[in-house]
């Protein structure tokens, strides 16, 4: 029961170009959306993170857009960099819960 | 550093032994979360604590895996009778409060079982 998905196991853009990471959820009872990036051997940090009630959030680079009536969301990156390159976890919490359910990551690959 | 702390990094057991994992959230927090990763799969929830209590464990196997998290100390993720199935990584998240939506995450506790 994958109530968080990324569909694309990994995904190739060339630096200084766009990358778009996307994310399908199935539970409405989520209320905020969250994404997560990881390096190999290191535990997730942090990156971004959007309401229920906004369709978009940005900061620097990062940006996310929130399709609720889709029931989807997408990280932008731009420009992409090489330190980019790592694994983008999607995450979403419920509105009556504390814990993430996480999707299975995407592989973001930024060539020079 | 204040981060959430996990020991040990890296852990090996045959089957049958018990492993432990410890986890020291970041100062001021008082929730921990534990979290699995199998290998080329996405994190998935096992069990979330405050001090002294299990708050929703509904992530965790029914058998063999048990976690804690004392009034004085760090949260402890037990697992009995470990099979070559349990080789994961196993990360800890702590949070201050239930309305701080994000969490931090330790570097995890890759744990092989020969």
């Amino acid at each position: 029961d994958q109530q968080v998905k990324q569909n694309s196991p990994s995904l190739s853009v060339q630096e200084g170009r766009i990358s778009i990471l996307n994310c399908d959820y199935t539970n409405s009872m989520f209320d905020y959306f969250l994404w997560y990036k990881k390096y190999p051997a290191e535990g997730p940090t942090f990156l971004i993170s959007i309401s229920s009630i906004k369709d978009k959030n940005e900061d620097g680079r990062f940006t996310v857009f929130l399709n609720k009536s889709a029931k989807h969301l997408s990280l932008h990156i731009v420009p992409s960099q090489p330190g980019d390159s790592a694994v983008y976890f999607c995450a979403a919490r419920r509105n009556a819960g504390n814990m993430l359910t996480f999707g299975g990551g995407t592989r973001l690959m930024v060539k020079p | 550093n204040a981060g959430v702390m996990q020991n040990p990094r890296h852990l090996v057991r045959r089957r049958g032994q018990e492993a432990r994992l410890r986890c020291s959230p970041m100062k001021g927090h008082s929730h921990v979360y534990w979290y699995r990763q199998l290998p080329e799969e996405g994190l998935k929830f096992m069990v979330y604590l405050q001090k002294e209590n299990i708050i929703d464990e509904s992530g965790m196997p029914k058998e063999r895996f048990s976690a804690e998290f004392p009034k004085e100390g760090p949260s402890i993720l037990r697992i009995q009778q470990v099979v070559r199935g349990d080789s994961a990584a196993y990360f800890c998240a702590s949070s201050p409060r239930t309305d701080r939506r994000e969490l931090f995450f330790g570097e995890g506790s890759r744990l092989t079982v020969l």
